[in-house]
């Protein structure tokens, strides 16, 4: 079995500074990972995976994140953040035999100060 | 492409009454998923079709949920009787037929479910 624990509830950031939204995972198994972004009143969107190869994923909106097997973690980054990133991002993570089912973290709401 | 839909977007009912959500998955997509997201939680599976045949409903509480998909391609979600603990939103997602655990599940914008 695979879970997830999002180290932060809510990371607020100032406008144009940095952000690392933290996640690590526990699975015996090999993983797929992944950043789900979910705006106010909206559903989920995917921010990026990571399958395999690269340990660096580069997402939409300006967003990685960085697979390190060692550590069991796949942190969030983004090096200049913009009011619109405001939103509850969730990390999730399947196994390659799960059939598809994805684990989610409890999620960290990061909140932009202009 | 349209997206995922659901409906209503929310609801309120008092507690002991039932309800129904709808989910029209993305043309094609044959595996369609429910998940319930608890206010300061992330989404928890509820169910997983595949057409119109149950994947996995392990976490469904089947004593008062229940879910159909008759044709392969809409869903409804029910709850009867609802607890105040089903305070929720209800979350529909749909992937492509035939790919592995590793693509993109889309999502609906979600039932904001409220039990007084």
């Amino acid at each position: 079995a695979q879970s997830v624990t999002q180290l932060d509830s809510q990371v607020p950031v100032f406008e144009e500074a940095p952000v690392e939204l933290r996640c690590n995972y526990s699975s015996s198994v090999s993983v797929y990972l992944f950043w789900y972004v979910q705006y106010p009143n909206q559903g989920l969107q995917l921010l990026l995976k990571y399958l395999s190869g690269s340990t660096l994923v580069k997402g939409i909106n300006g967003f990685e994140a960085e697979f390190n097997k060692s550590q069991t973690s796949f942190h969030l980054r983004k090096p200049s953040v913009h009011i619109s990133d405001t939103a509850e991002y969730f990390c999730a993570v399947t196994s390659y035999s799960s059939a598809s089912k994805i684990i989610f973290g409890s999620g960290t709401r990061l909140s932009i100060r202009p | 492409e349209a997206g995922v839909a659901q409906s209503p977007r929310y609801k309120i009912i008092e507690k002991r009454q039932s309800v129904a959500f709808w989910c029209n998955p993305i043309s094609g997509h044959a595996t369609l998923y429910w998940y319930q997201q608890i206010l300061g939680q992330g989404p928890k599976l509820l169910i997983q079709f595949q057409n119109n045949g149950v994947v996995d409903d392990s976490q469904l509480p089947k004593d008062r949920f229940s879910a159909e998909r008759l044709k392969g391609v809409d869903s409804t979600l029910k709850i009867q009787p609802a607890k105040l603990e089903d305070s929720a939103v209800y979350l529909c997602a749909s992937r492509l037929p035939g790919t592995g655990a590793h693509n993109e599940q889309f999502f609906g914008p979600g039932t904001r479910l409220t039990v007084l």
